[in-house]
């Protein structure tokens, strides 16, 4: 399967630790996209990047969170100092220049 | 701001009845409205995608959905529903940043 990949699947931690979470997007797409999820709303969008560029972050995107996709490939999503508002569904996506987004399985956030 | 509006929060139907899941955008410029689907455990996955042209717009699995500008609104249909189809349904539309903005879904149980 060569679809979005991310990981962990599943992230438990106490407050106030801090925690990075990895996506490997669909190899020939450029762009890729994180997303936040809570239980009853739609995915809400957090940052993206058009290679290693990072174009736009929303402002749900605090100072404890940053992203990186350095090279142009896999990206990175820290949260430090991590609250219990931060437990959630976080989601990538990747997508060719004017294609639709491929989504991955997300990583569930849950912080003790 | 670029929003998306989705008024059926839950749908139960039973197996052959016919679908009608509703979207209203509020976007200023060209609009570009996506509906994907999540199976239960699953990723989201794209049902179709409209850009520009025919304002019909015909997906996988038959669904299709009707673009009427006058009226800022994507909606989902589906002639005869199948077990299946039990899903969690959201609407799109992508911002002037090519971010997604997502509706807060419709939850669809189809009983056999």
């Amino acid at each position: 399967d060569t679809g979005v990949s991310q990981d962990p699947r599943h992230k438990i931690t106490k407050r106030g630790q801090n925690v990075t979470f990895r996506c490997d997007p669909i190899s020939e797409h450029n762009r890729l996209y994180w997303y936040r999820q809570t239980l009853g709303q739609g995915p809400e969008f957090l940052t993206y990047f058009q290679n290693e560029a990072q174009l736009e972050k929303s402002r749900l995107l605090s100072d404890r969170f940053s992203a990186e996709r350095p090279k142009g490939s896999f990206s990175t999503l820290e949260i430090q100092r991590t609250e219990q508002g931060d437990s959630a569904m976080y989601l990538c996506a990747s997508s060719s220049l004017n294609g639709p987004q491929h989504f991955g399985d997300g990583t569930r956030l849950s912080i003790l | 701001a670029q929003s998306v509006s989705q008024h059926n929060h839950h749908v139960i139907l039973s197996e052959a009845a016919s679908l009608e899941l509703g979207c209203n955008y509020s976007y200023g410029g060209t609009v570009n409205l996506f509906w994907y689907v999540q199976y239960p455990g699953q990723h989201l996955q794209l049902l179709l995608k409209y850009f520009s042209g025919d304002p019909l717009v015909k997906g996988i699995k038959g669904f299709e959905a009707e673009f009427i500008k006058s009226k800022f609104s994507f909606n989902l249909r589906k002639p005869s529903v199948q077990w299946s189809d039990t899903a969690e349904y959201f609407c799109a539309v992508i911002g002037t940043g090519n971010q997604f903005y997502f509706g807060t879904g419709t939850s669809l149980t189809v009983i056999p």
